[in-house]
């Protein structure tokens, strides 16, 4: 079966713009989490939705944001970019949520902000 | 929240075990301990989970001490596909959002 797809693979933006990315995850599955990847700070929990709704939040402001469709398709939003929000963005999908079981990944999407 | 550590590098060869160890000091009763596997470019994919003991799948072992404070994921024969970045993950189970990764292991295995 399909895997989980991200859109798109590769994007810059300059600082102060905005960027959405997308997430489509495995068939019948209903959770979508988001990560960050970064040198430094390394993986790092964004949030979690399940049917729709948000369940689980990380440390991040405000500017970052999310949402999940009825199809279970998730996307995720920063706001205000600033040059740290550089970083590899994954998201993963399970069936049943929460961080028990199998989380499977996206190959992520990779923002550069200059 | 649980702070996990890991060494940053190993090196091995082929045919040998090798077997990586996370620390996490602060697991709460209520954590499961993940291990993941990631190649440059992809994202992680799972290896083996547990919540005490030893649990053992078709490839790798995971060993959890009495005390849960740390863990330690076993790799039998590795090869050179083993060559990856290796990250333990505690999460609290029921659906919580005390979630951390650890900083993860970079794994070298040589001929």
């Amino acid at each position: 079966k399909a895997g989980v797809t991200q859109t798109p693979r590769y994007l810059i933006k300059t600082r102060g713009q905005q960027v959405t990315l997308s997430c489509s995850p495995i068939s019948g599955h209903r959770s979508v989490s988001w990560y960050q990847q970064t040198p430094g700070q390394g993986l790092q929990f964004l949030f979690e939705y399940f049917s729709e709704t948000q369940r689980n939040k990380g440390n991040f402001p405000g500017r970052f944001s999310g949402r999940q469709f009825s199809n279970s398709r998730s996307e995720m939003n920063v706001s205000t970019l600033e040059l740290g929000d550089s970083a590899l963005y994954l998201c993963a999908s399970s069936r049943t949520g929460g961080f028990t079981g199998e989380l499977f990944f996206g190959e992520g999407s990779r923002l550069t902000v200059l | 929240l649980a702070k996990t550590t890991q060494p940053i590098s190993m090196d091995s060869y082929e045919g040998q075990e090798v077997n990586i160890t996370c620390s996490h000091n602060n697991i709460a009763t209520n954590d499961y301990i993940t291990w993941y596997q990631q190649f440059p470019s992809q994202g992680p994919r799972f290896i083996i989970q547990g919540y005490k003991t030893k649990v053992t799948n078709e490839v790798a072992s995971l060993f959890i001490p009495a005390d849960r404070k740390s863990s330690t994921l076993s790799l039998p024969r590795v090869s050179l596909s083993d060559t990856a970045v290796y990250y333990c993950l505690v999460a609290e189970g029921g659906g919580g959002n005390k979630l951390t990764f650890g900083t993860g292991t970079q794994l070298k295995v040589e001929l």
